[in-house]
């Protein structure tokens, strides 16, 4: 069965310290792996996305997700982390079977960030 | 462009009571869904469209009515709200083929 899974809820971290939001998927199809952002009473918007190509994607604000089809993964990362990065963050996969397209999304992790 | 748009962006109802949600995109989406977010429960899919005069059901589709006259708009209708309706719901669009969702910035619903 396809499905993704955030494995972390809630990630609190200290301002300037870096961070890493663990998302992995299960799929015996082709995928393309998204991560959203939530600000605080705000819709969601995507912060980055991976359908082929390099494994390695990048973000305007310096987040990086890396897709490990060995490992199914799809971590997102940031070296150091500004207290505007406080919001909620969400996996997504889109599994590609033929003609057929589902997205999944995961639970959520919401990071907070302190200084 | 506006993007997604959606109102009202708050509303209380009594139990009983039925409303229409509104969203309206100005970019051409073919892909249209309604999703409502709960805590704990990540976003679930109520009704989707892929195109004016196509619709489909989501994982949560009871109590809840969709319609898609034009590639703009694509209303969500609570019939008879209950409690179990209370939640923000988020309204979103994408271009077929590209894959990246466009979200409005919700509803914030309450059902008394």
């Amino acid at each position: 069965a396809q499905s993704v899974t955030q494995l972390d809820s809630q990630v609190p971290v200290f301002e300037e310290a870096p961070v890493e939001l663990r998302c992995n998927y299960s799929s015996s199809v082709s995928v393309y792996l998204f991560w959203y952002v939530q600000y605080p009473n705000q819709g969601l918007q995507l912060l980055l996305k991976y359908l082929s190509g390099s494994t390695l994607v990048e973000s305007i604000n310096g987040f990086e997700a890396e897709f490990n089809k060995s490992q199914t993964s799809f971590h997102l990362r940031k070296p150091s982390v500004h207290i505007s990065d406080t919001a909620e963050y969400f996996c997504a996969a889109l599994f590609l079977a033929g003609n057929n397209r589902k997205l999944i999304w995961g639970l959520g992790t919401s990071l907070a960030v302190n200084p | 462009n506006a993007g997604v748009t959606q109102t009202p962006k708050f509303q209380v109802l009594k139990t009983g009571q039925s409303m229409t949600l509104q969203c309206a995109q100005d970019m051409n989406h073919e892909y249209m869904s309604w999703y409502r977010q709960d805590p704990g429960m990540g976003l679930r899919l109520i009704h989707y469209s892929v195109g004016a005069g196509i619709t489909d059901q989501g994982e949560v589709p009871n109590g809840y009515n969709v319609s898609r006259s034009t590639t703009e708009d694509f209303p969500l209708r609570l019939l008879s709200a209950a409690p179990s309706q209370t939640s923000v719901y988020f309204c979103a669009s994408s271009y077929r083929g590209k894959d990246t969702q466009y979200f409005g910035p919700g509803t914030r619903l309450t059902v008394l």
